[in-house]
């Protein structure tokens, strides 16, 4: 258990809705990391929020949109789903900016139909 | 932009062979880490190298940095079945700070 939570763990959907994906970083980690992972496109990184703020910006689409609460969870938000959305997303965090390892959640399984 | 690419995709062995993945990246790189995933489960940190030619070692596994810091190999020797699993480097850019994960090697040992 790397102590990083993600809900909810399966989703299933219809092209063209909305859902909200959900992550709690580890105890004292200010940083959370939003990947996403399909058969075919390995593991790619969506964006990074640190103490709230924006810090890197990966491969998101821009029907893709992600915060950090002050509490420190983060959510992403995907909407306009399309088929190729479906992926598992993992949530991660770490302590700091820069190289740090990242503890990474179980992941959030997206089917859309 | 920047990539990560890793070879081989797929790896099979008896167990008991020794196995290595490597790991190129387009830019150099100011670290790289490793994980492990095993199927079904999600990343798992392995090690952190930062500075260039480290090697590093846990147990059965050994972790290289090269010297122009933009590749890097993972070997494990005499695997177990305990070792099936995704290897993933993930490489740090040095210029725009984002961690670019590599393609990842599947490692399948047949007991």
């Amino acid at each position: 258990d790397s102590g990083v939570t993600q809900t909810p763990k399966h989703l299933i959907t219809a092209t063209g809705q909305r859902v909200t994906l959900r992550c709690s970083p580890r105890s004292g980690d200010l940083s959370v990391y939003w990947y996403q992972q399909s058969l075919d496109q390995g593991l790619q990184f969506l964006i990074q929020y640190y103490n709230g703020e924006e810090r890197a910006k990966g491969n998101i689409l821009e029907r893709f949109s992600a915060q950090q609460f002050p509490d420190l969870h983060s959510e992403l938000n995907l909407s306009s789903l399309e088929l190729g959305d479906s992926a598992l997303y993992f949530c991660a965090s770490s302590v700091g900016i820069q190289n740090y390892e990242q503890y990474f959640g179980p992941g959030t399984r997206l089917t859309v139909t | 932009g920047q990539q990560v690419m890793q070879i081989p995709q797929y790896q099979h062995v008896q167990e008991g062979e020794d196995f290595t993945t490597y790991c190129n990246s387009s830019t150099t790189l100011s670290n790289i880490q490793w994980y492990k995933q095993r199927p079904g489960g999600h990343p798992v940190f392995l090690i952190q190298l930062v500075k260039s030619g480290e090697v590093k070692k846990q147990k059965r596994l050994t972790f290289q940095f090269g010297e122009a810091k933009k590749n890097s190999s993972l070997h494990i020797t005499a695997t177990q079945t305990t070792d099936v699993g995704t290897y993933f480097c993930a490489g740090k850019d040095g210029a725009t700070n984002k961690l670019i994960f590599g393609t990842g090697t599947l490692l399948a040992v047949q007991p």
